[in-house]
């Protein structure tokens, strides 16, 4: 299917633990980022991706890894899983088509853990 | 400080009225882009409506328009005769067009909920 694709999109786990969150996008968009969702803060910026192989932190990067070996797909990693990276977690991408050119959003991994 | 504000956690609106949600906007970049998007209960986001810094009229968008006071660093989001699926979380956002990351600054939100 064309569009943004997020996975899972649910997932539980323990402290300690490494979890990986997925994200595909199958229009060749330059720039892909990682958004959390928490109350109280809107979404916020963990890394973004300007392009294959090059990635740069956001407001919010500490715990979490990213990689990008090809253009469509961005996964994020937490290597350590604490408690307070339980989150609703946005992978975005964009083109650079034109300024007004929005970011296209996927459905959101809702993560908890325990 | 915060780059984007939004003031109003929740609104009411009775249906088939306009409401406005507040937007404050906080940059030093003459260039910048500012969004809104709507969030329902089923959580993803949905982008409604845009304006760039230099344009000169306000946007519209259906019943979305967006109130653009640049002097005042506002963008208030104007929905006309509301509807009960527009009860939702709407975001307000800005792009800086002259730093490198493209990403979007977020606001808290607005809760709306539209009364039948």
């Amino acid at each position: 299917d064309a569009g943004i694709t997020q996975s899972p999109r649910y997932k539980i786990t323990e402290t300690g633990r490494q979890v990986t969150l997925m994200c595909h996008q199958t229009w060749s968009h330059s720039y892909m980022f990682w958004y959390r969702q928490d109350l109280g803060h809107g979404l916020r910026l963990i890394y973004y991706s300007a392009a294959a192989d090059i990635t740069d932190k956001g407001e919010v990067p500490d715990g979490y890894v990213v990689s990008r070996s090809k253009t469509e797909n961005f996964p994020l990693t937490l290597e350590s899983a604490t408690r307070s990276q339980t989150s609703v977690y946005f992978c975005a991408s964009r083109s650079l088509s034109s300024l007004k050119e929005t970011q296209y959003f996927g459905p959101g991994t809702r993560l908890l853990v325990l | 400080a915060q780059k984007i504000t939004q003031t109003q956690p929740g609104m009411f609106v009775q249906e088939k009225e306009a409401v406005t949600l507040d937007c404050t906007y906080d940059t030093s970049d003459p260039s910048y882009g500012l969004f809104w998007y709507k969030q329902p209960s089923s959580g993803e986001m949905i982008f409604l409506i845009y304006q760039g810094s230099y344009d000169q009229q306000n946007a519209t968008e259906g019943r979305y328009s967006l109130n653009f006071q640049k002097a005042r660093k506002s963008a208030n989001l104007v929905i006309s005769a509301s509807q009960l699926g527009d009860s939702a979380m709407y975001f307000c956002a800005m792009r800086e067009e002259g730093t490198g990351a493209n990403n979007l600054f977020f606001g808290t939100g607005t809760r709306l909920t539209v009364i039948p």
